[in-house]
């Protein structure tokens, strides 16, 4: 399996603008996770699902995030609009029947 | 609401020597610790994982330990190696939580040769 595949590996924009995140999980892994790291606040959870259900979006920062998980392959992360405080590193990860956690190789979004 | 510590946030030795990476958390409800390993500029591997009925596992030159009762986990790492040289995470993860993990901050790791 090639693991969590993340894209893009990297985004730049403009404030204003919006920032889609996408996430491919490992087949079969039922669980998908949604970080985000920064030196000032490390690793935070911003949403959880389960089977393609979202349980617990408590970390999702404002309502400018949101995220969807349509079928069991693929998530996206939307920020609209994006601001300059947005910029870190975004991990998507996935875990079968909530065990051992494998995360992407992440999204550096830098917004200007 | 879990919270896991670990201590030190950085460390430095000499190549060759043993050591010991310690993790904290706060709820003993505690369902699975997982030791990730992260390169600077890159995503999170992961090391080993103890689960629930675990208490240790080893993998390696690595072993990792699980004290629910004391709130603990530690990471042994032998016989150091410049390329062991990183940042390591410790998660928790709880069943009361919506089997969420929560990250501690991490302990920045470098092995001089």
């Amino acid at each position: 399996d090639a693991g969590v595949i993340q894209s893009p590996r990297h985004e730049v924009t403009e404030m204003g603008q919006e920032v889609t995140l996408r996430c491919k999980p490992i087949s079969g892994h039922n669980s998908l996770f949604w970080y985000r790291q920064t030196m000032m606040r490390g690793l935070e959870l911003l949403i959880y699902f389960n089977n393609n259900v979202p349980i617990d979006d408590s970390g999702m920062p404002e309502d400018r995030f949101s995220a969807k998980m349509p079928n069991a392959s693929f998530s996206t992360l939307k920020i609209q609009p994006s601001e300059p405080r947005d910029s870190a590193v975004y991990f998507c990860a996935s875990s079968p029947d909530s065990t051992e956690a494998f995360f992407g190789q992440g999204t550096r979004l830098t917004v200007v | 609401k879990q919270e896991v510590t670990q201590i030190p946030a950085a460390l430095s030795v000499p190549e060759g020597e043993n050591l010991v990476l310690n993790c904290s958390f706060t709820d003993s409800a505690i369902y699975n610790l997982q030791w990730f390993r992260q390169d600077p500029g890159k995503g999170l591997t992961s090391l080993l994982l103890i689960q629930s009925s675990q208490r240790e596992q080893t993998s390696g030159r690595l072993n990792a330990s699980l004290d629910k009762s004391s709130g603990r986990s530690t990471l042994y790492i032998a016989a150091s190696q410049p390329g062991d040289s990183a940042t390591y995470l410790c998660a928790g993860m709880n069943n009361n939580a919506g089997n969420m993990l929560t990250f501690g901050g991490g302990t920045r790791l470098m092995v001089k040769p």
